[in-house]
């Protein structure tokens, strides 16, 4: 696998289910970062980790729990999602303090809240 | 407040004409700026990027984007279409310094149509 790689790519779940988004990069990063793409709205940056500590929440509520186990992986915990959390979400890594800020992003997981 | 601005939500070019997506930004100092594109269902992929030095940047599949300081603009311009070039494009930028180091903002992307 190279790049950055997400499983599920679709994913479909009632308001009452537990289920968790997966994030691999291969490309030796320091951050990664979980996006949200809705229609018709810019992509929402929802929380971002450096060296597997989370530096950045951006006021997502507590239905979302991201887990950052290794420099490698995040993950994204979902439990009694609404349907306006239907969505593309997407996962980005970069090499910070590397001289640029270019993101690497994954294919994303959509997500569809029943 | 930082932000980028991409006046056009949609636009529609036929194939072998030209096209210029318009980017503005706002931002206290010179920040990287970034085009991605993304195709249905798929994540973003970066087509260029401006670090510093030459203000005219060339990145892939014949795209090409000019920084222009005084108007706190990045236009991304392609001097001929394919139909391949159908998807959404994003504008976005990156602080160099500080503690958002690495965060990019988004603008809302332009959708491009092309006919045949």
């Amino acid at each position: 696998e190279t790049g950055v790689t997400q499983t599920p790519r679709h994913l479909v779940m009632g308001m009452t289910n537990k289920k968790s988004l997966k994030c691999e990069q291969h490309l030796g990063h320091n951050a990664m970062y979980w996006y949200k793409q809705s229609a018709k709205k810019p992509l929402e940056l929802m929380f971002v980790y450096s060296l597997e500590e989370r530096v950045e929440n951006n006021s997502v509520p507590s239905r979302f729990s991201p887990e950052c186990p290794n420099s490698s992986h995040l993950f994204l915990h979902l439990h009694t999602l609404q349907p306006e959390d239907s969505a593309l979400y997407l996962c980005a890594s970069s090499q910070v303090g590397a001289g640029n800020n270019e993101q690497f992003f994954g294919p994303g997981t959509r997500l569809t809240v029943l | 407040a930082q932000s980028v601005t991409q006046p056009d939500i949609h636009i529609t070019v036929s194939e072998g004409a030209s096209l210029e997506l318009r980017c503005n930004y706002s931002y206290g100092a010179t920040p990287y700026l970034f085009w991605y594109v993304q195709s249905p269902g798929q994540g973003l992929q970066l087509l260029l990027k401006y670090f510093s030095g030459d203000t005219l940047v060339q990145g892939i599949k014949g795209f090409e984007a000019e920084f222009k300081r005084s108007q706190s603009s990045f236009n991304l311009r392609k001097p001929s279409v394919h139909w391949s070039d159908a998807a959404e494009y994003f504008c976005a930028v990156g602080a160099r310094y500080g503690g958002s180091q690495g965060n990019l903002i988004f603008g809302k992307g332009t959708k491009l149509s092309v006919k045949p």
